[in-house]
Formats: structure tokens, C-alpha cells, sequence
């Protein structure tokens, strides 16, 4: 069965940092790989996605993640943190494509002036 | 391009009473689904839509039932609402390519 860990609820960063949301899984098949983002009093939307070939996927805003197969992670990350990136972060994973998509339980990330 | 609709945004229901959560797509995707949102705990499929007349569940489907008798719409049903429905739901559609397409929401409060 296919599962979605983020570790952290809750990240901080100032300004201009590096900013890290981590995401591991597990699948029984090679998955298709999500990152969403999620505004105060809005829907989610799609940030970036991993289905086949590079295992470095880049996405809107600056954010990209990799695909460690042997480490079963899709990291998310941003070189430096601006103050609207401030949002919930979410994973997700799909065996089938798209529908029945698992999602994690969401890291909410603060950015710091 | 109005994407993923929802109606209402807002909504309190005592508890027995009955609604229908409107969704409706311009964007001809196959693919529709209803997820509800829960504090700590992310998003979890309620039940999910492949096309015109084909339903099926999702992770927690109690309580709820869906119809689609059109490519564009895809209605949630509640029938006897209970305060463990108060939830935040949200309708997503996809097409073929991995990944959706989210609604604004519905906040419901039992």
C-alpha cells in the first residue's frame, strides 16, 4: 500500500534561507510524485510533479525536488525563501497516475523578515 | 477560464439534516474526485470519478454518496450530516497527465 510521511508539521526559516521540506514514501510500484501548495482559505495547487526520466523535477516559483528511489524521498527545496512562500506544503503520492492519490499530512512553512 | 468550481464556500448544517455540495469543471477532464481536509491530517479521498456514470470510493466514503451524469459536474451528497463531517472539502479534477486541479473549497461545520 502506498503511504506518504512528512516529517515536520511546522517549519521555519528566515528570509533569504534555504528552505527544506522533507517527504519520504512508500509504494509498491515505481510512483508518480507530487508537491502542493496551499494558501490561507484557498485550494491546493499543483507545484511540481515526478512521473518518469530525470529525477530532478523543477517547478513553479523556484521550487524543485529529487527523487531518491534508494531513499524512498522527494525532498522539496528552495535555494532562498522569500515571505510568499509562507503556505502548507503538501506530498502526495499515486500508483495509478492520478486518481487515488495519498497525501501526506502537510508541513506548514514560515518564513521570517 | 473558470478551472474547478465549488459551491457553496460556506455552509452549518444541524446534525440529521441533508445538503449537496455542488463542483462543476470547464475543462473537460475525465477525472473528477472529492477529497475532505482535516486539521494535521492532509487530504483524504472521498470517493472519485473516471467519467460520465462511473463512481467508486475512496478512503472514507461513509457518509457521503456522489453521482456524475455529466463529464462537467460531480455533486457530493450528504444525507444524514453528523458533526464528525465537519471537515473542509475540496473537488479536484484531472485529465490523463498526472496531477489535479483543485476547487476554493467548502467549509462545513455540523
Amino acid at each position: 500500500a502506498q503511504s506518504v510521511t512528512q516529517l515536520g508539521s511546522h517549519v521555519s526559516v528566515s528570509e533569504g534561507a534555504l528552505v527544506l521540506l522533507r517527504c519520504n514514501y512508500s509504494s509498491s510500484v515505481p510512483p508518480y510524485l507530487f508537491w502542493y501548495v496551499q494558501y490561507p482559505n484557498q485550494g491546493l495547487q499543483l507545484l511540481l510533479k515526478y512521473t518518469t526520466g530525470a529525477t530532478l523535477v523543477k517547478g513553479i516559483n523556484g521550487f524543485e525536488a529529487e527523487f531518491k528511489k534508494s531513499e524512498t524521498s522527494f525532498h522539496l527545496t528552495k535555494p532562498s525563501a522569500h515571505m510568499s512562500d509562507a503556505a502548507e506544503y503538501f506530498c502526495a503520492v499515486s500508483e495509478t497516475g492520478g486518481f487515488k492519490t495519498i497525501f501526506g499530512a502537510g508541513t506548514r512553512l514560515f518564513v521570517k523578515a | 477560464n473558470a478551472g474547478v468550481t465549488q459551491t457553496p464556500k460556506f455552509r452549518i448544517l444541524k446534525i440529521g439534516q441533508s445538503m449537496t455540495l455542488q463542483c462543476a469543471q470547464d475543462m473537460n477532464h475525465n477525472y473528477m474526485y472529492w477529497y475532505r481536509q482535516d486539521p494535521g491530517m492532509g487530504l483524504k479521498l472521498i470517493y472519485y470519478s473516471v467519467g460520465a456514470g462511473i463512481t467508486d470510493k475512496g478512503e472514507v466514503p461513509n457518509g457521503y454518496n456522489v453521482s456524475r451524469s455529466t463529464t462537467e459536474d460531480f455533486p457530493l451528497r450528504l444525507e444524514l450530516a453528523a458533526p464528525s463531517q465537519t471537515s473542509v472539502y475540496f473537488c479536484a479534477s484531472s485529465s490523463q497527465a498526472p496531477g489535479a486541479f483543485f476547487g476554493q473549497g467548502t467549509r462545513l461545520t455540523v
